[in-house]
């Protein structure tokens, strides 16, 4: 089974607005982070926060981090057409793999 | 090549036909992972590859499905025999480092097997 998982499974909301994407996991972790994937791309890496870290920022995003709920959660402000897009977490559990959820679907409308 | 490079970009086969699906990493990663994605899913593991250290090759869902990399770039999955159910996108990845740390995505192969 997935180590993590987002929800909401899809998310739709108007430009200008925030989105928030949950990511839950199952066992403890070196580190969590999340991707980004265009319709039909490939992943690109938005944000690492390790397990000694609560939260964490680059630009527009804002991560945070709950060892003891398992949970991390991805902000976007002043969300932008462009920011139309899968979300995954992923996980460090420490197998020397990363093991990504199912994705959240952001769809930003104009 | 400055990033992840993966060929072809789509490949269509007949059930029963073997298929390989090439990844250059990033010069100098010694890291090199390959996932699959479903339609409309999540990143499913397959292999790991770490410089000379044996790979793990825990994800792969059945012997049928074979991967090696050569010299320590160059990375080539394959799909023999390929089922209906093989239908999916093929993602590479390579990462500079020892742990799971970021990883660099290539475009991924698109596999059709009719």
């Amino acid at each position: 089974s997935q180590q993590g998982e987002e929800d909401p499974q899809a998310l739709s909301i108007q430009e200008g607005e925030n989105a928030t994407m949950n990511c839950s996991y199952k066992t403890s972790i070196n580190n969590l982070q999340w991707y980004r994937q265009n319709s039909g791309r490939g992943l690109v890496h938005l944000i690492l926060i390790r397990s000694n870290e609560r939260e964490k920022h680059s630009g527009r995003l804002r991560v945070t981090l709950d060892t003891s709920k398992k949970s991390s959660s991805l902000l976007i402000t002043a969300s932008r057409a462009a920011d139309t897009a899968s979300y995954f977490c992923a996980t460090d559990a420490g197998a020397q793999k990363l093991v990504f959820g199912q994705g959240t679907r952001l769809t930003i409308n104009p | 090549g400055a990033g992840v490079s993966q060929s072809p970009s789509n490949k269509v086969t007949e059930k029963g036909k073997d298929v390989e699906l090439r990844c250059d990493p990033i010069s100098g990663h010694t890291a090199l992972y390959w996932y699959r994605q479903s339609l409309g899913q999540g990143l499913e593991f397959l292999i790991y590859f770490q410089g000379n250290s044996a790979p793990d090759k825990s994800g792969l869902p059945s012997d049928r499905f074979s991967a090696e990399r050569t010299g320590g770039s160059v990375s080539t999955l394959t799909i023999q025999r390929t089922q209906q159910e093989d239908s999916a996108v093929y993602l590479c990845a390579s990462s500079p480092t020892t742990r799971p740390g970021k990883l660099f995505f290539g475009e991924g192969s698109r596999l059709t097997v009719l």
